[in-house]
């Protein structure tokens, strides 16, 4: 059964770092193909991507936020981070870490539940 | 202003049949890469609906249909049942940014 599980502060001031966690079970990110993307969902907005590491440890950016983002993975612990630098009150929003398996293409077939982030001062 | 452009609502009677589009350009859609649907419930995660153009993962009712063409896509949803109410969302890769792109989402009403 694959699960994933989003974890992070709920709130914080702007132009501090984010960190969140992606905790996930039900397969390895050692897999060839294997994949997990950030996204992200302002309230009441769309979706949109934020970031994605595979298997091989290649590590793939929105082109506007790149300069903003880092992802990186423990497949010991089966966890992918996602830091996101500089945050302002724009980036309130859901995240959301979903997976994309192996021999899919780029579909995102499972997600995490998400978790709000609120950034005020 | 997202990259793939969904119209903001659609609606319809119960049992009546209903299409969203997604609309591209040719470094994404048109180009050849594969289109995915996300249904979206109230206060929960997106959950897939079609993957790479067509495909029904399981458990998804075949009520849900999704095609492609040139540089568009489509959703089709036929007998609209009341818990068809939701968002629902494209998604595809774009070769220009180099990433991964959403539909701005459409909220589905059933009358």
């Amino acid at each position: 059964q694959v699960t994933l599980r989003e974890s992070g502060p709920a709130l914080v001031k702007p132009t501090q770092t984010l960190t969140l966690t992606c905790t996930f079970s039900g397969f390895s990110l050692s897999t060839s193909g294997m994949c997990v993307s950030w996204i992200r969902q302002p309230p009441g907005k769309a979706l949109e991507w934020l970031a994605l590491i595979d298997w091989d440890d290649d590590k793939y950016y929105s082109t506007s936020l790149k300069t903003r983002l880092t992802i990186s993975k423990d497949t010991s612990k089966n966890q992918v981070v996602l830091t996101m630098t500089n945050m302002d009150p724009v980036d309130t929003a859901t995240y959301y870490c979903a997976r994309i398996p192996s021999g899919s293409g780029s579909c995102l077939d499972y997600w995490g539940q998400g978790t709000l982030v609120t950034v005020s001062s | 202003q997202s990259v793939l452009t969904q119209p903001p609502s659609v609606s319809g009677a119960p049992g009546q049949r209903v299409t969203i589009s997604c609309t591209g350009s040719s470094s994404n859609i048109g180009a050849g890469y594969d289109v995915h649907w996300y249904q979206q419930l109230p206060g929960t995660a997106p959950k897939l609906l079609i993957s790479n153009n067509s495909n029904r993962p399981s458990g998804v009712p075949d009520r849900f249909s999704g095609s492609k063409s040139g540089t568009s896509a489509s959703l089709a949803i036929t007998g609209l049942q009341a818990e068809d109410e939701a968002g629902y969302y494209c998604h595809s890769y774009d070769s220009s940014l180099s990433g991964a792109v959403f539909g701005g989402g459409t909220k589905l009403t059933v009358l």
